[in-house]
């Protein structure tokens, strides 16, 4: 399997834009995360989905930021506009019921 | 979930054993103990994880004190290519409804030739 696939790798972007970022998982998973990294609040969880469900999005961050996931392979996180404070790199991750989480490459996000 | 405390960074020596220690005296009868590390510019990687019993696999040792209030990440032969960020975090397992995974600080190790 070629593991948790993130696009893009890089994104530079201007204050105000949409950014779109894009997780396809590992196939069979029923899990799909989403979490931010950033130097000041390390590793954080946006929101996570359950067969497609989303089921706790208590980590995202404001209403700029909303996630979908329209099938089992495939996965949104979108930031609309987008603000230099949202520069960060942004893991998905999935993983098959209780068993360990598999992290994508990142997306890493820079906001001018 | 309870809260994990490591060092903020640790040095060790080229094929040498790491021993990462992390304490957790705040856990709860059914949270597990998780350890993931974090290569520069890589996403976190799942080590090894356990309850209440030692285990062991490919990559790592993981041992869990009797009242379980600490536990120590054992990588027996050190390389290079361990430096990297640890994560020990404890929780319960997704199927008491919750599947958060939250990472702390962790635990800057450098492998040191």
């Amino acid at each position: 399997d070629a593991g948790v696939i993130q696009s893009p790798r890089h994104e530079v972007t201007e204050m105000g834009q949409e950014v779109t970022l894009r997780c396809k998982p590992i196939s069979g998973h029923d899990y799909l995360f989403w979490y931010r990294q950033t130097m000041m609040r390390g590793l954080e969880l946006l929101i996570y989905f359950n067969n497609n469900v989303p089921i706790d999005d208590s980590g995202m961050p404001e209403d700029r930021f909303s996630a979908k996931m329209p099938n089992a392979s495939f996965s949104t996180l979108k930031i609309q506009p987008s603000e230099p404070r949202d520069s960060a790199v942004y893991f998905c991750a999935s993983s098959l019921w209780e068993r360990e989480l598999f992290f994508g490459e990142g997306s890493r996000l820079t906001v001018l | 979930d309870a809260k994990t405390t490591q060092p903020p960074s640790m040095d060790c020596a080229e094929g040498r054993a790491a021993n990462l220690p992390c304490n957790h005296s705040t856990i709860s009868g059914n949270e597990y103990v998780y350890w993931y590390r974090q290569i520069h510019s890589q996403g976190p990687q799942y080590i090894i994880h356990g309850l209440k019993n030692n285990e062991t696999n490919e990559m790592a040792s993981l041992i869990i004190t009797e009242d379980r209030k600490s536990s120590t990440l054992i990588l027996p032969h050190a390389t290079l290519r361990d430096t990297a960020v640890y994560y020990c975090i404890v929780r319960v397992p997704p199927s008491y409804g919750n599947n958060r995974l939250a990472f702390g600080k962790g635990n800057q190790v450098v492998v040191i030739p």
